[in-house]
């Protein structure tokens, strides 16, 4: 089944203590992307890939770090977390053949900074 | 700057109403792609409808309908007679093609829907 996983789904943690999440897809997609939504202001990127070893900042990278090291997997990295990145986190994945294929996107993160 | 409005916040209809959620989005691009989401109590993301800006048909799918009016950069979202199943947050989305585009969906605010029994 083509799929976006994420892992975790739920997580609570402290502020300053480093975390991943983790993303992988399962469809040879060159794009990757994370985004996260927060009320009111819907889903922002955070950072995207357009392959392997490349990526660049989205709207609001100011916090995290990515890297993509294998085409399949697409971590997001919190070194130290804060309060204010309590938000649900959305991974998405696309072919770049056909500029018009909707992103696929994960179940979703749901993080909470205390 | 690309940008998508929903203005609608939050609506509230008793079942087998007829819903209508507005979308308007700003962008200089002359291609464009423009993406109906909905996310159910649950919380995944589920695509609805693509719509590329050269094509300006209505498209109807079930009791779901959009009408797409590049004359007033919009892409409003009907649903005909309204079920509680359909209570969820829609989200508008736009995505440029041109140069400087990064690929990524500019997402309007959400609407919640609420559709009462």
């Amino acid at each position: 089944e083509a799929q976006v996983t994420q892992n975790p789904r739920y997580l609570i943690t402290v502020t300053g203590k480093k975390l991943t999440v983790t993303c992988s897809q399962n469809m040879n997609h060159e794009y990757m992307s994370w985004y996260r939504q927060d009320p009111g202001l819907g889903l922002r990127q955070i950072y995207y890939s357009m392959n392997v070893e490349v990526t660049d900042k989205g709207d609001v990278p100011e916090g995290y770090k990515v890297s993509r090291k294998e085409k399949r997997n697409f971590p997001l990295i919190l070194e130290s977390p804060s309060p204010n990145q309590t938000s649900l986190y959305f991974c998405a994945s696309r072919t770049t053949g056909i500029s018009y294929n909707e992103q696929f996107f994960g179940p979703g993160t749901r993080l909470t900074v205390l | 700057a690309q940008k998508v409005t929903q203005a609608q916040t939050e609506i509230s209809v008793v079942e087998k109403e007829d819903v209508t959620l507005d979308c308007v989005y700003e962008t200089r691009d002359t291609t464009y792609y423009l993406f109906w989401y909905k996310q159910p109590p649950s919380g995944e993301l589920v695509f609805l409808i693509r719509r590329n800006s050269f094509d300006e048909q209505n498209e109807i799918s079930g009791r779901y309908s959009w009408n797409f009016q590049k004359s007033t950069s919009s892409f409003n979202f009907t649903i005909t007679a309204s079920q509680v199943v359909d209570s969820a947050v829609y989200f508008c989305a736009l995505r440029g093609f041109g140069s400087g585009n990064t690929g990524k969906l500019i997402f309007g605010q959400g609407t919640t829907l609420q559709v009462k029994p």
